[in-house]
């Protein structure tokens, strides 16, 4: 099972918007509506943002958001914030009944 | 409240077997599988299983057949992680990670243990 395939990096002014693409393929990312995105801090753990494609579990600001068209899912992050700055990671469920991750993307607010 | 906590860090040689331990507390223990994931220096995540602390069932990436076996103490509430001959390439932070409930991010991972460093070196 290849990794799904992300920007290695992204970049945005506060206030701004920016989306993090998540490209997989019928057997995962467009066969299933089960990608979910997660922020990580250097040396933490990381956090889930996003489930189900478009769901945010509680306590996540309504600033992130989440799609799929075909075999790609995309998480936006608007009003960006210095706190936004982090790595994002997409998952996906498989056809396989196993999990894959994306290779990773480096948020950096300018 | 929900946690995860694991085993502390552990430096092994190439060849040799390491077991890492996530101990679950806050929440019904044998209601929820658990996956564990691993993370090399400055690399991504990579998924590498899930147990299923009720049932026993497991699944493990094609990568890791044969060297990875995952196994659970539901006395102690601690599913285990054990990984084999290893190389310098399995040198990674590994992470216990729960997966929802039936009903709520199923296919997510919705909750982390802090992560174990695994160090292979000679």
């Amino acid at each position: 099972q290849s990794a799904l395939t992300q920007p290695a990096s992204v970049s945005g002014s506060p206030g701004q918007s920016i989306t993090i693409s998540c490209t997989g393929t019928s057997s995962d990312v467009g066969g299933y509506n089960y990608v979910s995105w997660y922020q990580q801090y250097p040396g933490n753990a990381p956090k889930l943002m996003i489930y189900d494609v478009t769901k945010r579990p509680s306590g996540v600001s309504n600033r992130f958001s989440g799609s799929k068209s075909g075999n790609t899912a995309s998480l936006t992050l608007s009003g960006l914030q210095a706190e936004d700055e982090a790595d994002y990671y997409c998952s996906s469920y498989t056809s396989s009944s196993t999990w894959v991750f994306g290779g990773g993307t480096r948020l950096t607010v300018l | 409240q929900v946690q995860l906590v694991q085993s502390g860090a552990e430096v092994k040689k190439p060849g040799a077997s390491v077991k890492v331990s996530c101990k679950a507390s806050g929440y019904p223990f044998t209601s929820y599988y658990m996956h564990w994931v691993r993370q090399a220096p400055g690399q991504g995540l990579e998924w590498m299983g899930i147990i299923n602390p009720s049932g026993y069932s497991t699944r493990y990436a094609q990568k890791f057949q044969g060297r990875l076996t995952m196994t659970r103490d539901t006395s102690t509430s601690t599913v285990y992680m054990e990984l084999s001959s290893l190389r310098s390439e399995d040198t990674a932070v590994y992470y216990c990670a729960r997966r929802g409930s039936s009903t709520s991010f199923y296919f997510a991972f919705d909750i982390w243990g802090q992560g174990t460093m695994v160090t292979v070196s000679s």
